[in-house]
């Protein structure tokens, strides 16, 4: 079975932080894609990644980066923290060389951000 | 402004009832996935749709893509206390990868 690991389940930030959230997946799967839920909003793609070190934008990039170096780990980055980027975060992975493949998630992170 | 918006947002019904959830959008899909997500967990697939008007059938569950591939439907029959959680539909726009535009969720409570 596919595991995606997700570091933290929750997460306590300040205003202004710096805030890594990390994501590894085991199944040698080229996509990793990080997600924000909010309610009544559904998921929305803020990053997503086809490769090592290739990074695309997603929905809502703003106020966020990402680091893929290793193809296992992708990692969110939010630069300086603010309180509307207190959500739910969710990596996913897929693989690349078939269709219409499902996204194996994490558990999420539950971030606040006070 | 969401690309799939799903219908309803909240549902909560008997034990034993049927429901519908529905799924719609503007645009055209190459395919439709639908996944399950239960508290403090990550969403889980369902089920995929690629073909205009493909029916498929998960035991109580029935996955629709609807004929234009611009919406899809999922009724559940008899439903059950362990169907509860949030839905969502997933879809995915020719030419774009791997990447599926998720819906805004339909949360539905089965009361025993």
């Amino acid at each position: 079975d596919v595991k995606v690991t997700q570091s933290s389940r929750y997460l306590v930030k300040r205003t202004g932080e710096k805030v890594f959230l990390e994501c590894v997946q085991d199944m040698d799967h080229e996509n990793m894609f990080w997600y924000r839920q909010d309610p009544g909003l559904g998921l929305r793609l803020i990053y997503f990644s086809y490769d090592v070190k290739m990074k695309e934008k997603g929905d809502i990039p703003e106020g966020y980066s990402v680091s893929r170096e290793k193809k296992e780990r992708f990692s969110l980055i939010l630069e300086s923290a603010s309180t509307n980027q207190t959500s739910m975060y969710l990596c996913a992975s897929s693989p690349q060389d078939r269709k219409n493949q499902p996204q194996h998630f994490g558990d999420g992170t539950r971030l606040s951000i006070l | 402004t969401q690309l799939l918006e799903q219908s309803p947002q909240f549902l909560s019904i008997q034990e034993g009832e049927n429901l519908t959830v529905y799924c719609n959008s503007s645009s055209v899909f190459s395919s439709l996935q639908w996944y399950r997500q239960e508290p403090g967990e990550g969403p889980v697939l369902l089920v995929t749709v690629v073909t205009g008007g493909e029916v498929k059938k998960l035991k109580r569950l029935t996955f629709q893509f609807g004929d234009a591939r611009k919406d899809s439907s999922l009724h559940i029959t008899a439903a059950q206390t362990g169907d509860t959680g949030l839905y969502l539909c997933a879809g995915a726009i020719w030419n774009t990868g791997n990447q599926f535009y998720f819906g805004t969720g339909t949360s539905l409570t089965v009361i025993p």
